[in-house]
């Protein structure tokens, strides 16, 4: 049982431009939720992270939207350069479980 | 500091023949988990581990079995291999559970013929 869906699978964005990528969750006992970058050959890394009590978190170009009641959340990347071309993975826990559901990943391309 | 090391980085096998492959850290974290990564699934929790000599089940466990006999290795054991479990695997660990940052080894890509 897919608990977050992550769309769209695949994105092809020019240089300078704005990427987005959203997920939805099921689960209301979710508190936790990251975003975890992939480069080819790599295992995933932490990229961002929020908590429910804020709407919006941004490191750098790098930038979550989350919304409680829709029980969606986004990664936007401004100002997108080719080293930004990875896989994204969304992914949401509850402090109260051992583990976090991963989103089935969305492909970046970043053309120069 | 080597984080997260998982070996090998590459396997074939044949349908039936058993491997088991081997994750290490070196951060004392007290939970390791077990994934398995394959095209538009995303990544899916094989096994977790919340501590020296637990284990439970993820979201994908059945054909695999673990171990975490030491508190720093989690082992991920196939009793015998079926084409299905052609994947990239990966290993990760957390301080503790979600709402900590998960580091992850670099995949282990088996493949069985």
């Amino acid at each position: 049982q897919q608990q977050v869906k992550q769309s769209p699978q695949s994105l092809i964005v020019q240089k300078g431009g704005i990427s987005i990528i959203n997920c939805a969750y099921e689960n209301t006992a979710f508190d936790y939720f990251p975003w975890y970058q992939q480069f080819p050959g790599k295992g995933p890394a932490l990229l961002i992270a929020i908590r429910p009590d804020v709407s919006e978190k941004k490191e750098g170009r790098f930038t979550i939207s989350f919304n409680k009641s829709a029980k969606q959340f986004s990664l936007h990347i401004m100002d997108s350069q080719p080293g930004d071309s990875a896989t994204y993975f969304c992914a949401a826990g509850g402090t109260s479980y051992g583990k976090l559901t991963f989103g089935q990943g969305t492909i970046l391309t970043v053309h120069p | 500091n080597a984080g997260v090391t998982q070996t090998p980085k590459f396997r074939v096998l044949k349908t039936g023949q058993s491997m088991t492959l081997l994750c290490a850290q070196d951060m004392n974290h007290e939970y390791m988990y077990w994934y398995r990564q394959d095209p538009g699934m995303g990544l899916r929790l094989i096994h977790y581990s919340v501590g020296e000599g637990t284990t439970a089940k993820g979201e994908v466990p059945d054909g695999y079995n673990v171990s975490r006999l030491k508190k720093q290795n989690f082992l991920l054991g196939l009793e015998s291999a079926a084409p299905s479990q052609t994947s990239v695997y990966f290993c990760a660990s957390s301080v503790q559970g979600a709402g900590n940052i998960q580091y992850f080894g670099a995949g282990t890509r088996l493949s069985v013929l």
